[in-house]
This record gives C-alpha cells, sequence and structure tokens, in this order.
C-alpha cells in the first residue's frame, strides 16, 4: 500500500525566512498530490493541489514542486510570518482513498 | 456558503450506548468519508463513499457503520462505543476525477470522549 512521510515532525523557523516541507512516498506515482494546513481542534484546509504532469505550483507566498523520479514534494512558505505556524498535511491520491502524512508542525519565531 | 457540517461538535458518552455523528455538505460532491485525528496517528480513513448507496472501509473501519442514502448526508454510527474510540472526527466531500479525489473539504471536527 502507498506510504507517506513527511520528514519532520517539528520545524520551527525565524519569521522571514522560507520554510521548506518535505512529503516523500513510497509505490506508485499519485495523480494527485495535495497540500493541507491545519489548525490545533480544526479540519484541515486545503492550500494547493499539484498533478504528476506538473513540476511546480504557486499560490502567493507558497509553492508547492512535485518530482516523480525522487518520489518526493517540497512545500515552501517565503517570507514565513508567525501567522503560518501550523500542522501542514500531504495527501496523496491514484485511484484510491486520498492517503493523508501525519503532518509537520510548523513553528514562526518572530 | 459552500461547507460540510458535523454534529455534534462535542460529545461524551459511556461504553456501549449506541450514537450517531451526522455530516452534511452542500456543494453537490459525489465523494464523502469519516477520518479520526488522534495524537501521532495523524488523519486515519474509517468508511468513505463513492456515491449515493456506495461505500466501502477505509483503514480502520472496525467498530464503526456508515450509510450512503442521499447524496449530501454521511453519517457515521457507533453501535457500542468503547473508550479506544476517542477521537477526534472529521467528515470530508469533495469531487472525484474517476476514482480519484479532487480538494477535500472538511468539517470543523467532532470531538468525542468515551467513558
Amino acid at each position: 500500500s502507498q506510504k507517506i512521510e513527511q520528514n519532520s515532525e517539528a520545524l520551527n523557523i525565524q519569521e522571514g525566512k522560507t520554510a521548506t516541507l518535505t512529503c516523500n512516498y513510497t509505490n506508485y506515482s499519485p495523480a494527485y498530490l495535495q497540500w493541507y494546513r491545519q489548525d490545533p481542534g480544526r479540519g484541515p484546509v486545503f492550500l494547493l493541489l499539484i498533478r504528476e504532469n506538473e513540476k511546480e505550483k504557486r499560490k502567493e507566498r507558497l509553492k508547492v514542486t512535485f518530482d516523480t523520479t525522487l518520489k518526493q514534494s517540497l512545500f515552501h512558505i517565503t517570507a514565513s510570518q508567525p501567522a503560518d505556524s501550523a500542522t501542514y498535511l500531504c495527501a496523496l491520491d491514484r485511484a484510491t482513498p486520498l492517503v493523508f502524512g501525519k503532518g509537520t508542525r510548523l513553528s514562526v519565531i518572530a | 456558503e459552500a461547507q460540510v457540517t458535523q454534529n455534534p461538535r462535542y460529545l461524551i458518552t459511556v461504553t456501549g450506548k449506541k450514537l450517531t455523528v451526522t455530516c452534511s455538505q452542500n456543494m453537490n460532491h459525489e465523494y464523502m468519508s469519516w477520518y479520526r485525528q488522534d495524537p501521532g496517528l495523524g488523519l486515519r480513513q474509517i468508511y468513505y463513499s463513492m456515491n449515493v448507496e456506495v461505500t466501502d472501509k477505509g483503514d480502520v473501519p472496525e467498530g464503526y457503520k456508515v450509510s450512503r442514502k442521499e447524496k449530501r448526508n454521511f453519517p457515521l454510527i457507533l453501535e457500542s462505543p468503547s473508550p479506544n474510540q476517542t477521537s477526534l472526527y472529521f467528515c470530508a466531500s469533495s469531487f472525484t476525477l474517476g476514482t480519484a479525489q479532487e480538494t477535500q473539504y472538511f468539517g470543523p471536527g467532532t470531538r468525542l470522549l468515551v467513558l
């Protein structure tokens, strides 16, 4: 079955720096790879979706890359702010129910 | 407003007392799903439904039941709750492209405590 690893349980960075979060998967390449933000006690909120034939996607200060050779996605937040502090989840799908990683808890320190 | 609603938001119950958590979406999504989230274990899928009258087990279905009689509703039933079902539960919905799921919209969560 598909396995997903988000390689950091927690990540602390200084305000203004770029945060980079990693999502690695095994087995087959997904049709979609999605990133979500989750605040404590609340449901995940969709941020970005990248398809298997796309290398990069951007939205404001967010950038996602997708390398099917490395079986890896990188999620970047540029000019990070304390308000970006949250848990970020990656999720993968290909003809199966969406599978979520355990998430990386990002703390942006002022 | 497009949304997924869950009720109740908080529930304390006792072992063995049947309960139902409701989930409703107003986006005409085909796909609906239930997850539970526990510390250190992440989001784990309980059951999902690709459309009306079509349901299937996720990763952790034991002790749960679901039904999908209408497109908008997907209730989660615990026939005989046990303390190990204490958790934070999320309902989610999305459109589908073939059998792949598009963006998931999550409900606000139901925090369940089983004594």
